[in-house]
């Protein structure tokens, strides 16, 4: 079955030290996405790909980065400078993000992160 | 500034009636509107999408309404049924800029009672 496989689903981090969250698909979709939603907000943007060795800073980048050396991988690392980390963090994925018609991301089960 | 507004919070609807869920937009710029549905602990899956051009979109029980002068879409779910029951996000797609990103509401938690 093609899809996004985040691991791991929970994680706790002590306050100071980096975590990398994994987000892998077999859709062979071009672009990948990682998004943050906190409670009672929508999803926000962190960071996106549109192509292998290429990424591009969402709305709320600062304290995140991440790396794409393959299609299929999408990893991001939550530094500790991200002042408030504590969310559920969503990665996606699409066919392309500048192709015609509708951009329709398809979604991993999401990772909830908590520091402690 | 929040481009794409979900102004309900939360919705309760009677299993058998019509769920009408709203969205508000301030991009004229914006090509395509799409809305997913998320269950807790869960990622969002696509239900349905609409263009521009269109003024409505149906796929079975879903049928998406656009009203491009009053910036305002709705999610017509009918007949509702429990298993409805989750967040409804709104999104948009096209202001030129994002490159295809969409950009998400907050969205509307829909309880469907038996």
């Amino acid at each position: 079955d093609g899809g996004i496989t985040q691991s791991p689903k929970y994680l706790f981090r002590k306050e100071g030290q980096n975590v990398t969250l994994s987000c892998e698909q077999n859709l062979n979709h071009d672009a990948m996405y990682w998004y943050r939603q906190d409670p009672g907000q929508g999803l926000r943007l962190i960071y996106y790909s549109q192509i292998v060795n290429d990424f591009q800073k969402g709305d709320i980048a600062e304290g995140y980065s991440v790396s794409r050396e393959k299609k299929e991988s999408f990893p991001l690392t939550v530094t500790s400078a991200q002042k408030n980390p504590t969310a559920f963090y969503l990665c996606a994925s699409s066919i392309s993000s500048a192709s015609a018609g509708a951009n329709v991301l398809t979604f991993g089960a999401g990772s909830r992160l908590t520091v402690l | 500034d929040q481009q794409v507004k979900q102004n309900s919070p939360s919705l309760s609807v009677q299993e058998g009636r019509i769920s009408i869920l709203n969205c508000d937009y301030t991009n004229s710029m914006f090509d395509y509107f799409l809305w997913y549905k998320k269950y807790p602990a869960e990622g969002p899956t696509f239900l349905i999408s609409i263009s521009s051009i269109k003024d409505k979109n149906e796929d079975g029980r879903f049928t998406v309404f656009l009203n491009k002068s009053a910036k305002h879409l709705s999610l017509h779910i009918v007949p509702s049924q429990p298993g409805d029951s989750a967040v409804y996000f709104c999104a948009a797609s096209g202001d030129g800029g994002s490159q295809g990103n969409l950009i998400f509401g907050k969205g509307t938690k829909l309880s469907v009672k038996p």
